[in-house]
């Protein structure tokens, strides 16, 4: 069965700190690894990573795949209050039209 | 933001009672996804489209049709609703299939007494 892990499940830090958020995933025939934002609505797409080892970076969010070690992280630098939301992994599975999420990591930046 | 809409926004049903949700979009993408969110176990797919008419199941569809009459419709049924169905809605669309980000709708919240 296709697996995809996250943790933690929750992270409280304070404003400035960086967060590093984890992925593992067990997936048949894995094509690509997506990050979605969620605040208190729909998710938003962050990042796709198909190669190991290519960091994709938007700001202070950047994110890491390692396919041989099954999983990805997503780090954010500088946190802000903003940046508080839940955090989904995806994996997309090549051949099938699914994603497989995890639980996703709420994170929570008090000032 | 991409052209998503879901109706209705919140629904209060009976157990036992049809009720329809509704995705439209404007973008005129392929593909389109009905998922539901539930607290520790992220979006599970319940079924998706790809193309008019064409629908497949995901992995939590037992309860669950769908069908696609046009492109920018996909609606979802619950033929007859029960307690354990109680969740939050989202639809997402995909302009080539899953592998690329999907775009998602503002989810309906749907309980059922």
């Amino acid at each position: 069965e296709d697996k995809v892990v996250q943790s933690p499940l929750s992270l409280v830090v304070h404003e400035g700190d960086t967060v590093t958020l984890n992925c593992s995933y067990e997936v048949t025939n894995f094509r690509s690894l997506l990050w979605y934002k969620q605040e208190k609505k729909a998710p938003t797409f962050l990042f796709m990573l198909t190669s190991s080892g290519i960091e994709k970076k938007s700001g202070r969010l950047s994110s890491i795949l390692d396919k041989k070690e099954l999983f990805s992280i997503l780090n954010i630098t500088a946190t802000q209050t903003g940046d508080s939301a839940v955090y989904l992994c995806a994996v997309s599975i090549q051949g099938a039209q699914k994603l497989v999420f995890g639980q996703g990591t709420r994170l929570t930046i008090n000032p | 933001d991409a052209g998503i809409t879901q109706s209705p926004r919140h629904k209060v049903t009976e157990t036992g009672t049809p009720v329809t949700l509704r995705c439209h979009q404007t973008e005129n993408h392929r593909y389109m996804y009905w998922y539901r969110q539930d607290p520790g176990h992220g979006l599970r797919l319940i079924h998706y489209s790809y193309g008019v008419k064409d629908t497949d199941k995901g992995e939590v569809s037992d309860g669950y049709s769908v069908s696609r009459s046009k492109t920018e419709d996909f609606l979802l049924t619950l033929e007859s609703a029960t307690s354990s169905q109680t969740s939050v809605y989202f639809c997402a669309i995909s302009a080539t299939g899953s592998s690329y980000e999907q775009y998602f709708g503002p989810g309906t919240r749907l309980t059922v007494t």
